[in-house]
């Protein structure tokens, strides 16, 4: 356990769904981070938010949307989906927002779109 | 042309060999991380260094600033060592970080 947990684990959804994945973290961290893995790809960094304001929008498509209601608490709002957005998708957290920072990750939630 | 580049891609070794992971960048940084991912996506992360060596258990990260090379060691590995191994580096001027596409290390009993 990392001290970061998302849910679910798994969703499947058609293009016209609207959901939404969730992350926790229990670290007492400032910074938060969306992560995409695709196969066979690096990891893509999505967005980040630190104490709570969004510092990275990392040209990401609009059906993606962001929430972050508090430090602890971050969403990924889905909506109108294309079957290429089945991924991995990885939520981290950090005690600050810097590249020194060791950043700590969930799970994951495994995404297909259909 | 990634920035980050890992080798081998595979590599598969028996019980109790001793492993190396490269990992080589193109832009100039000053610190770089690697991360262990298992089966089912769970990533830690192993190490953050900006020079030398740093070792934790069998562990053993080394860089070399001026090369821009990083290798990651394994000694006397063992099948729990089975996972993804991807190195990553913070963007020149920023905060991001870029990732490799990953080692996949198999060790057989």
């Amino acid at each position: 356990e990392t001290g970061v947990t998302q849910t679910p684990r798994h969703l499947v959804m058609g293009m016209t769904n609207k959901k939404s994945l969730k992350c926790e973290q229990h670290l007492g961290h400032n910074a938060m981070y969306w992560y995409k893995q695709s196969a066979k790809k690096p990891l893509e960094l999505m967005f980040v938010y630190s104490l709570e304001e969004r510092v990275e929008n990392n040209s990401v498509p609009s059906r993606f949307s962001p929430e972050c209601p508090n430090s602890s608490h971050l969403f990924l709002h889905l909506h109108t989906l294309q079957p290429e957005d089945s991924a991995l998708y990885l939520c981290a957290s950090s005690q600050g927002y810097g590249y020194q920072e060791t950043q700590y990750f969930g799970p994951g939630t495994r995404l297909l779109v259909l | 042309k990634n920035e980050v580049e890992q080798s081998p891609q595979n590599l598969t070794a028996q019980e109790g060999e001793f492993i190396t992971i490269n990992c080589s960048y193109s832009v100039g940084i000053s610190a770089l991380h690697w991360l262990q991912q298992h089966p089912g996506g769970g990533i830690v992360s192993l190490f953050m260094l900006s020079s030398g060596k740093k070792k934790h258990g069998r562990l053993i990260a080394t860089i070399n600033i001026q090369e821009k090379h990083s290798s990651l060691h394994i000694t006397a590995s063992h099948p729990r060592d089975s996972a993804v191994y991807i190195c990553a580096v913070p963007h020149f001027g920023n905060e991001k970080l870029t990732f490799g596409t990953g080692t996949r290390l198999t060790i057989i009993p």
